[in-house]
């Protein structure tokens, strides 16, 4: 069956403008997880949904950064103001739903903010 | 604290074994991962230990868990040129949103 998908696969953007990151998880998984990349680093957690729900949005800098899934499936990171400091990879990943299930991650959003 | 450390690299020779270690700082933690990420590809995951196992063994892969010192390692058995990537270890919080939190990563070159 088809994976986790992301779209773009790379953005390319000026400091200072807003960009929207697409997420499709598998479908009837029913948790979404965003992270970053940042070069040479481990994923950094950003937000888990469990449902349409953010459950834990600690991982989020600042108050640029929003995510929503409003029916429980798609999802869409949205940054605003974007800076240079964002530029990374953004690794979307989906479960099941249940505590410990694996996480199936897609193949990352590459941005760029010049 | 939650705080994973890899090594950056290690270089091994085709058909050798390979030792890729971490350590972690967050003693409650219920799983600990080790995933593989290769160039344009997404993260894969290969294996994982659950924090009352000492040991886990799965086809070239052995895992082995210390709580003791914090310390987990990955053995790969039989290098393939095929088995370099990019390795993180990632560990997951006892707050129920199993999100995961991911070393640095060690970078595995395997010469032919």
């Amino acid at each position: 069956g088809a994976g986790v998908s992301q779209t773009p696969s790379n953005k390319v953007t000026e400091k200072g403008k807003y960009v929207e990151l697409r997420c499709d998880p598998i479908s009837g998984h029913t948790a979404l997880y965003w992270y970053r990349q940042s070069l040479g680093q481990g994923p950094e957690f950003l937000i888990y949904f469990q449902g349409t729900g953010a459950a834990d949005d600690s991982g989020l800098p600042n108050d640029r950064f929003f995510a929503v899934r409003p029916e429980g499936s798609v999802s869409t990171l949205k940054i605003q103001r974007t800076e240079r400091g964002d530029s990374a990879v953004y690794l979307c990943a989906s479960s099941p739903g249940q505590v410990d299930d694996e996480q199936y991650f897609g193949p990352g959003t590459r941005l760029t903010v010049t | 604290g939650e705080d994973v450390e890899q090594s950056l690299f290690l270089s091994v020779r085709e058909g050798d074994s390979s030792v890729i270690n971490c350590t972690y700082t967050d003693s409650s933690s219920t799983y600990l991962y080790w995933y593989k990420q290769e160039p344009g590809a997404g993260l894969q995951l290969l294996t994982y230990i659950f924090s009352n196992m000492d040991m886990k063994q799965d086809q070239r892969l052995t895992v082995l868990l210390n709580k003791k010192d914090k310390h987990l390692s990955l053995r790969i058995a039989d290098t393939q040129t095929g088995d370099s990537a990019i390795y993180f270890c990632a560990e997951t919080p006892p707050d129920a949103t199993n999100k995961l939190i991911f070393g640095t990563g060690t970078l595995l070159a395997v010469q032919p």
